[in-house]
């Protein structure tokens, strides 16, 4: 079964700082990987999905980018971050639809 | 665009008794429909994925019906245990191999399941 690791666990960082989460995947290959957030109270977005290294696929416009530079290994990233960029940013895989989704512990971030 | 309801009022039961959340869509057809478990602070886990031709499946104490004419999913837990308390998640999802099978979630219910 596949398994998720995603760090850090919580973050605090300073408006207009840069932003790297890094997730990577472990039991399986080829995967489709996700970044979803989850405001407080609110229900997961989706930001972006990817089907194979290099290919990104953004969900909604916004302050974030998102890079797969190996197969089971997917990046969030920013330049600046905005205060409207705290939550928790969870990364998930998937193997089809016939399957679930493996979701990591996920990655606590308040901007302050 | 596409709607996923869930009761977004917390639903509280008695140990023992069966625990019924309800998912309602619009604007959808999903091929597969899916439900989460997510307890505070952690990642979603999921449970049980039914397929539109499906009308039900059960795994241990979790029963999922799923009526593509109404747009409902009911989730049911049985002999429901203080440690089911958490937030149920259902989601939806084209099934397209080609499209990234992007989910769509719902906000979730939250069970509490007390003595």
């Amino acid at each position: 079964s596949q398994t998720i690791h995603q760090w850090p666990a919580t973050l605090v960082q300073p408006v207009g700082s840069p932003l790297s989460l890094e997730c990577t995947v472990e039991g399986t290959s080829n995967p489709n990987l996700y970044w979803y957030r989850q405001a407080a109270g609110r229900g997961l977005q989706l930001l972006f999905y990817s089907v194979g290294i290099g290919q990104i696929s953004s969900e909604v416009p916004q302050n974030l980018s998102a890079s797969r530079p190996q197969d089971r290994q997917f990046i969030l990233s920013s330049k600046k971050l905005l205060l409207s960029d705290s939550g928790f940013y969870l990364c998930a895989c998937n193997k089809g639809g016939n399957y679930g989704y493996t979701f990591g512990s996920g990655t606590r971030l308040t901007v302050v | 665009s596409q709607k996923i309801e869930q009761n977004s009022e917390a639903l509280n039961i008695q140990e023992g008794k069966t625990a019924t959340l309800t998912c309602n869509y619009t604007n959808y057809s999903p091929a597969y429909l899916q439900w989460y478990r997510q307890d505070p602070g952690r990642g979603p886990v999921f449970l049980l994925l039914i397929r539109e031709n499906e009308k039900e499946k059960r795994k241990e104490r979790l029963k999922v019906t799923f009526d593509t004419t109404l747009k409902q999913s009911l989730f049911h837990i049985t002999a429901s245990q203080p440690a089911d308390s958490a937030t149920y998640l259902c989601a939806l999802s084209p099934g397209r191999t080609g499209g990234g099978n992007k989910l769509t979630f719902g906000t979730g219910t939250q069970l509490k399941v007390e003595l």
